[in-house]
């Protein structure tokens, strides 16, 4: 069956570290994979997007990478602050006339 | 600031009770999305608009009732509700439907309770 799983449901870590969420599929085959945060009470919001054929993609503190054989990507956020604390969800972008499928989503809290 | 605009932001309503919910995009985009969010899930996918056309109904009782009468606007018509039905709606936008590395754009969303 078709799957996709966000590692953990809360992570939390210490301000000034590295956060690294995981993403990890069965069964797709996405063109793209996308990771959106989710303030609560609020839509998801865009935060970057990797296609099958880059391994990297960073914005400012932002890393992520894609490995197609694993079936996984790795969502990092570099010296972390207590503004980062949000719920992160990875989305499967596939062919074809498909809309996105949304992982469950990682709360993240960094605490200062 | 979201370029996709909701409206209202808070709904209380009646089980028997009609009602609607608004959503706004001038991005040009072609596609439209209804999802409805319960506390600490994902967003779930209900309906998708793809140039005005209802594309994707994913199997949505019908007490909730789409409708897009432009490429700029979408309304989800609820009709009879639950108590269960109280959720998050969110409305999101983006430029097409078919994969090309769209990204999609949420409104904030329609708080809804069902009393």
């Amino acid at each position: 069956s078709q799957k996709i799983e966000q590692n953990s449901e809360a992570l939390n870590i210490q301000e000034g570290k590295t956060a690294t969420l995981t993403c990890n599929y069965t069964n797709y085959s996405p063109a793209y994979l996308q990771w959106y945060r989710q303030d609560p009470g609020r839509g998801p919001v865009f935060l970057l997007l990797i296609r099958e054929n880059e391994k990297e993609k960073r914005k400012e503190r932002l890393k992520v990478t894609f490995d197609t054989t694993l079936k996984q990507s790795l969502f990092h956020i570099t010296a972390s602050q207590p503004a980062d604390s949000a719920t992160y969800l990875c989305a499967l972008d596939m062919r074809g006339n498909t809309p996105l499928v949304f992982g469950k989503g990682t709360r993240l809290s960094v605490i200062a | 600031d979201t370029e996709v605009t909701q409206t209202p932001k808070h709904l209380v309503m009646g089980m028997t009770n009609k009602k609607s919910l608004k959503c706004e995009q001038h991005m040009g985009h072609r596609a439209m999305y209804w999802y409805k969010q319960k506390a600490k899930k994902p967003p779930e996918l209900m309906f998708v608009y793809s140039y005005e056309k209802l594309s994707i109904n994913e199997s949505v009782p019908s007490r909730f009732s789409p409708e897009c009468p432009n490429s700029s606007l979408l309304n989800l018509h609820l009709h009879a509700l639950q108590p269960e039905d109280s959720a998050l709606y969110l409305c999101a936008s983006s430029q097409m439907l078919q994969s090309s590395g769209n990204t999609i754009y949420f409104g904030e969303g329609s708080w809804l309770t069902v009393v």
